[in-house]
């Protein structure tokens, strides 16, 4: 199994400022996914982060507003940038690993508030 | 596009009741299917999955089982406890194990 640390684990922003969550991973892996959960909804994935390359986005969520690094294969971070009330969210990390990757595993989750 | 829906909670329950947590999705194919729980303050753990039809995935006395003709795949548990209450999230992925599409979660509370 993958432990998955995250932080921090929750923070309350200014609008127009950015925060940056920072997930380690005790093992080696190739790809990191970073999910949003907004109140009441489902989680969503914002991107995949391979170590080497740029991030691939998913469709509604740009580089500028979510900068990725992945600048080894066990730590990555995720900036919300020029925030707002709307970035209110929980943002999860996640691995996939166990015997033959067929597990996700999650970090705890960063619950952010913007006001 | 994919998507998941299940029960909107929370569902309350007393200790030693019979559970039911409906989920149904949408797909183009056969995807795997997962429940996966959310304790309070931890990060989400994977309960049971099914890669294929009729397969039944089954853990800590959870039971789901993989239902192509109605597409669904309902969490079962035959006596809940107090330590069950948490969220619990229905997903399903088509690429291998790693990007998920999730349901909104369904809490569950239970009273002793």
């Amino acid at each position: 199994s993958a432990v998955i640390s995250q932080k921090p684990s929750r923070d309350i922003c200014q609008r127009g400022t950015s925060l940056t969550i920072q997930c380690q991973v005790d093992s080696q892996v190739t790809m990191m996914f970073w999910y949003r959960q907004q109140p009441g909804q489902s989680l969503t994935l914002i991107a995949t982060a391979n170590q080497g390359s740029e991030a691939t986005y998913e469709s509604g969520f740009v580089i500028d507003k979510f900068p990725i690094s992945r600048p080894n294969l066990t730590f990555s971070t995720l900036t919300v940038s020029n925030m707002s009330p709307e970035d209110s969210s929980i943002y999860l990390c996640s691995v996939v690993g166990g015997t033959g990757d067929t597990e996700a595993f999650f970090g705890q989750g960063t619950r952010l508030t913007v006001v | 596009g994919n998507s998941v829906t299940q029960m909107e909670g929370p569902v309350t329950l007393s200790e030693e009741a019979f559970l039911t947590i409906n989920c149904t999705y949408t797909a183009t194919g056969y995807p795997s299917l997962f429940w996966y729980v959310q304790y309070p303050g931890e990060g989400l753990q994977l309960l049971l999955k099914a890669t294929k039809a009729d397969d039944k995935g089954s853990n800590k006395g959870f039971e789901a089982t993989y239902r192509k003709e109605t597409t669904s795949f309902h969490l079962e548990k035959g006596s809940v406890q107090v330590s069950d209450s948490a969220v619990y999230f229905c997903a399903l992925s088509f690429l291998g194990y790693s990007t998920l599409t999730f349901g909104k979660g369904t809490m569950l509370l239970v009273s002793p």
